[in-house]
């Protein structure tokens, strides 16, 4: 089975600091995405990236940066928290089909719920 | 108009029902399809996926696929109260470094 780990269930930040959200995935996947997730509003894309320091930017890319240093793991920094970005964040991963062009699931980990005061 | 839309419910069944879920999606470049349940508080769950116009089955879980109407629909026989959460469709495209386009999900709800 895919594991997606996200480095933390819930985290309490003050507005101005520095936030990192850390994801590991043990698949050897290629790609991986951040989303955020508020009620009314469903999944939105952040960023995502397709290869080891490739990064693309999704809907809502304002306010947040990524870092895809190897394979496995995906980070999301929150340069200088805000209210607004109190959110469950969720952390995905997929494979690029060999010979397919067919999309392909991704594999969610459990979520981060952030919280900036 | 959103790529995939889904009606947000509560979609109510009493236990034992079937509940039929429905998707309709506004890009033709969509060709994989994806079915999520998330409960609430946790993350979205992979529970069935298609590709082809047709029907598709997985034990209690069938997903309907009609690329002419631009309609996925999932049904579930059978309906727990376990089954009680909401369920989120998606439509990759062939092009598009993979990513999926989500809908907003509807809640389903299962009275014993």
């Amino acid at each position: 089975d895919v594991k997606v780990t996200q480095s933390s269930r819930y985290l309490v930040k003050r507005t101005g600091e520095k936030v990192f959200l850390e994801c590991v995935q043990d698949m050897d996947h290629e790609n991986m995405f951040w989303y955020r997730q508020d009620p009314g509003l469903g999944l939105r894309l952040i960023y995502f990236s397709y290869d080891v320091k490739m990064k693309e930017k999704g809907d809502i890319p304002e306010g947040y940066s990524v870092s895809r240093e190897k394979k496995e793991r995906f980070s999301l920094i929150l340069e200088s928290a805000s209210t607004n970005q109190t959110s469950m964040y969720l952390c995905a991963s997929s494979q690029t089909p060999d010979y397919s062009s067919l999309g392909q699931p991704q594999h969610f980990g459990d979520g981060t719920r952030l919280s900036i005061l | 108009q959103k790529e995939v839309e889904q009606n947000s419910g509560p979609l109510s069944v009493p236990e034992g029902a079937i509940a039929s879920l429905n998707c309709t999606y506004s890009d033709r470049g969509s060709q994989s399809f994806f079915w999520y349940r998330q409960y609430s508080g946790k993350s979205p769950e992979l529970i069935m996926f298609i590709y082809s116009n047709g029907d598709k089955e997985d034990g209690r879980f069938t997903a309907q696929l009609n690329k002419a109407s631009q309609y996925v629909s999932l049904l579930i026989r059978d309906s727990q109260p376990s089954d009680s959460a909401t369920y989120l469709c998606a439509g990759g495209k062939v092009t598009g470094f993979q990513k999926l386009v989500f809908g907003t999900g509807t809640r389903l709800l299962v009275s014993p």
